[in-house]
């Protein structure tokens, strides 16, 4: 148990172009729902924190109208990057992590990598 | 402070040879664990977990030691093999909070 679908895996645009990436959990509910950017040989950035049913929880430097995030259902969250530039191509990582505590592990989807053209 | 770096260590083991990876964790107050492996354009995979009410956990060739007193996690793999060969993370949890990500270190398995 515990998969989490990312889609679509890779998106190629052009500048301008507003993104959405979706992150759903298949067979588990996820009240909390993270965000991450990795740049190449780097760690995992953490941009957000999506909470179902309120307002997502944005990390220092993150402009939130720049990533948009949705929680609407426990299995659901969206990330749309809007008006992307090429500075915004990057590889964006969702996890979810199961509802009922907050020690327990995060799960990944398997990333979408963005290039903006 | 937050344990995020700027560039991935490497680690070169024989197939078949013993792997140690390691971890320095920022937080004393962290209590919870983990390390992720992840392949090439992929997500990170959960590997094992550990509590702070603990010194070491065993799952299937893997093994995580944890030293709080040195707030310092490792992570070993037996009889290492190609398709170990990721990007490893350790995941540190202050519980309530986010998940705070280590550098990252890639395993290399040679044949």
């Amino acid at each position: 148990g515990a998969v989490v679908s990312q889609h679509p895996s890779r998106v190629i645009c052009k500048s301008g172009t507003s993104v959405k990436i979706e992150c759903r959990s298949l067979d588990f509910q996820a009240t909390t729902m993270f965000w991450y950017r990795q740049f190449p040989k780097q760690s995992l950035m953490l941009m957000a924190t999506s909470n179902e049913g309120s307002k997502a929880t944005y990390e220092q430097g993150v402009e939130k109208d720049k990533f948009l995030i949705n929680h609407a259902s426990l299995t659901l969250s969206t990330l749309t990057v809007t008006s992307a530039h090429p500075e915004d191509s990057s590889f964006y990582i969702c996890s979810a992590r199961k509802t009922g505590g907050d020690n327990q592990p995060q799960h990944f989807g398997d990333g979408t990598r963005l290039s903006i053209l | 402070g937050e344990s995020v770096g700027l560039h991935l260590p490497t680690l070169s083991v024989q197939e078949g040879d013993n792997s140690i990876i390691n971890c320095a964790y920022s937080n004393s107050a962290s209590d919870y664990f983990i390390w992720y492996k992840q392949e090439s354009g992929k997500g990170p995979q959960f590997i094992i977990d550990i509590r702070s009410n603990m010194d070491k956990r065993q799952g299937q060739r893997v093994t995580v030691l944890l030293n709080k007193t040195v707030k310092h996690l490792s992570l070993q793999i037996a009889a290492t093999q190609p398709g170990d060969s990721a990007v490893y993370f350790c995941a540190e949890n202050n519980y309530g909070q986010n998940f705070v990500f280590g550098p990252g270190t890639r395993l290399s398995v040679l044949p």
